[in-house]
């Protein structure tokens, strides 16, 4: 049984690029949560996906967006890179909203 | 306000010591309390969890954390530390209410094990 699955592994972009982010979940999972971990932090909430639809959001500005598909993976887009959105994103799965959440092993975004 | 704090941003323990990572927490509601551990390159594992049911909650790997309502505390502990146990560990809440989707982390404690 695969477990939730990111790509890419690593990534580098230069200021004012976008970039997409992809995440499968774990089999028999319908929910899809994204998190940003910074350098020496503990990984922030950015938002959840269920049914296809943003269900909560955190402090993150309208530069992230996201998308759920009917086969629940989910991808977050970041427009307009700066520096500071360099970090490990983390996409976590589960099955609803409020259950246990089985991360992946993240994407490294690098901003130069 | 809610919040979670981890105390300690790095512990050192000798192999076969007691592991003692504290972290306390600030909520309006019975939150959910979770343990999780990251070792270098690999994602989130949960240790265990607290959902109002006993209070000493037992985890995976020999861990284990009690809750303690009075002091708004969940203090992760182990007997004996063992090398495979050298990680970063986080705190993590789910708070009541409009927040109960999301998981709040610590800043996270680096756990070192010395031979």
């Amino acid at each position: 049984d695969a477990g939730v699955t990111q790509s890419p592994t690593h990534l580098i972009k230069t200021r004012g690029q976008q970039v997409t982010l992809r995440c499968s979940p774990k089999s028999g999972h319908d929910t899809v949560s994204w998190y940003q971990q910074a350098l020496g932090q503990g990984p922030q909430f950015i938002f959840q996906y269920y049914e296809e639809e943003e269900r909560q959001r955190g402090n993150f500005p309208d530069r992230f967006s996201g998308h759920q598909f009917p086969n629940y993976s989910s991808e977050l887009n970041v427009n307009a890179l700066l520096l500071g959105d360099s970090a490990l994103y983390l996409c976590a799965s589960s099955r609803g909203s409020y259950n246990e959440q089985f991360f992946g092993p993240g994407t490294r975004l690098t901003v130069l | 306000a809610q919040s979670v704090t981890q105390l300690d941003s790095h512990v050192s323990v000798s192999e076969g010591t007691p592991v003692l990572l504290r972290c306390n927490y600030s909520s309006s509601y019975s939150p959910s309390l979770f343990w999780y551990v990251q070792h270098p390159n690999k994602g989130l594992q949960l240790l265990l969890k607290y959902t109002s049911a006993a209070t000493l909650v037992k985890g995976i790997n020999g861990f284990e954390a009690e809750f303690k309502k009075s002091e708004t505390s969940f203090h992760l502990t182990k007997p004996s530390a063992h090398m495979s146990d050298a990680a970063e560990y986080f705190c993590v809440v789910r708070f009541g209410a409009g927040s109960a989707r999301q998981l709040t982390f610590g800043s996270g404690t680096q756990l070192t094990v010395l031979p």
